[in-house]
């Protein structure tokens, strides 16, 4: 199995423009998240998602969006880049959600962006 | 609300040398821990989880972890580091959440060095 596939792995953008960070996980899981990590700070949650069609923001949801119109992908949109958005943005699903907080989640391997 | 805090930011040990990461956390009820380790240019990956069972819990490679009540403790050990075992390690948080999928708050993180 794949798990939780992240494209691409690294990306440069100039400020101002846009571009779609994808994801998509064989797992046939409902739940999928999306984290930004900075230097020296853990993960904080962007959006997430519970099943098709249904979205929901995190802790720092500004300057993103997201759809989710399968189960299987979860892509996360940058509209206008800024430099404050350079991080390392992880991908994550899981196959329950807060019934049972006790179930982990399976994380790709990330995007590094710059935002130059 | 829930948080969780590791104690050192940076551990080095000597190879065939016991390890042992802190974890202390904050929950306004019981919660799920989990320890996951970040090696470099990859992805999150589960070592172990407490989901209120056994309060010593054994992960993968060698890793255990014992949930503390009393303390509010949940610090990761291994009795023999080995060179592969250096990396990031992220000891997080879950608590059933008023929404619907589980919230996951991760501590700032450990880099774990292993000296010959």
């Amino acid at each position: 199995n794949a798990g939780v596939t992240q494209t691409p792995k690294f990306r440069i953008l100039k400020i101002g423009q846009s571009m779609t960070l994808q994801c998509t996980q064989d797992m046939n899981h409902n739940y999928m998240y999306w984290y930004r990590q900075d230097p020296g700070m853990g993960l904080k949650l962007i959006y997430y998602s519970v099943g098709a069609g249904i979205t929901d923001k995190g802790e720092v949801p500004n300057g993103y969006n997201v759809s989710r119109s399968t189960t299987e992908d979860f892509p996360l949109r940058l509209e206008l880049a800024a430099p404050s958005q350079t991080s390392v943005y992880f991908c994550a699903s899981s196959s329950r959600g807060a019934e049972y907080s006790n179930q982990p989640q399976h994380f790709g391997d990330g995007t590094r962006l710059s935002i130059l | 609300a829930q948080s969780v805090t590791q104690l050192d930011s940076h551990v080095s040990v000597s190879e065939g040398t016991p390890v042992l990461l802190r974890c202390n956390y904050s929950s306004s009820y019981s919660p799920s821990l989990f320890w996951y380790v970040q090696h470099p240019n990859k992805g999150l990956q589960l070592l172990l989880k407490y989901t209120s069972a056994a309060t010593l819990v054994k992960g993968i490679n060698g890793f255990e972890a014992e949930f503390k009540k009393s303390e509010t403790s949940f610090h990761l050990t291994k009795p023999s580091a080995h060179m592969s075992d250096a990396a990031e390690y992220f000891c997080v948080v879950s608590l059933l959440n008023t929404g619907t999928a589980s919230k996951l708050t991760f501590g700032t993180g450990t880099r774990l060095q292993v000296t010959l």
